[in-house]
């Protein structure tokens, strides 16, 4: 079955403590990426790659980090979360090069408190 | 700062009415326009691409763009309960990020 998993799906954890949003497609695209989601602002892109090695900034990039070390991988770190990284995060892939997120992870819901 | 607006809602349509979704974008740039349908509680779902003016139709839905007037509207024909999401319009110049709008809330009164 064709699909993006995210790990964990819910995460409560404390300022400062770093953490990593795992995100892993099994469909061979080349195309990630990774959103936030808040109430009245929205889906709004932290970070995209085109391909392996492959890593741009979104319009949100700021307190995020990203590696594309492999194909089937893309995840989402937080050296050193704040309260206002408190979000809804999405991870999306698609296949060629065209940005059209086809395929979307469940949501990983993050409280940083 | 490219921006993508459109109408939080909420809509209300009558089940079997048309629902008519708009969106206009900032980026003259911008070539390829999308729009999700999402669920409360749920990721979002592609449910339309259009990439050049005019309508572009599937099943009950039809995408049409105005690049001159830099708007994207979604219409769904028929509307049903199960229509009732929040439908998000998104756009990109190409090998870029993907801009979203804040979503418009649709409810589909039985």
């Amino acid at each position: 079955e064709a699909q993006v998993t995210q790990n964990p799906r819910y995460l409560i954890t404390v300022t400062g403590k770093k953490l990593t949003v795992t995100c892993s497609q099994n469909m061979n695209h080349e195309y990630m990426s990774w959103y936030r989601q808040d109430p009245g602002l929205g889906l709004r892109q932290i970070y995209y790659s085109m391909n392996v090695e492959v890593t741009d900034k979104g319009d949100v990039p700021e307190g995020y980090k990203v590696s594309r070390k492999e194909k089937r991988n893309f995840p989402l770190i937080l050296e050193s979360p704040s309260p206002n990284q408190t979000s809804l995060y999405f991870c999306a892939s698609s296949s060629g090069r065209t940005v059209r997120p086809q395929h979307f992870g469940d949501g990983t819901r993050l409280s940083i408190l | 700062q490219k921006e993508v607006e459109q109408n939080s809602g909420p809509l209300s349509v009558p089940e079997g009415a048309i629902a008519s979704l708009n969106c206009t974008y900032s980026d003259r740039g911008s070539q390829s326009f999308f729009w999700y349908r999402q669920y409360s509680g749920k990721s979002p779902e592609l449910i339309m691409s259009i990439y050049s003016n005019g309508d572009k139709e599937d099943g009950r839905f039809t995408a049409q763009l105005n690049k001159a007037s830099q708007y994207v509207s979604l219409l769904i024909r028929d509307s049903q309960p199960s229509d009732s999401a929040t439908y998000l319009c998104a756009v990109t110049r190409g090998a870029d990020g993907l801009t979203f709008g804040k979503g418009t809330h649709l409810i589909i009164q039985p």
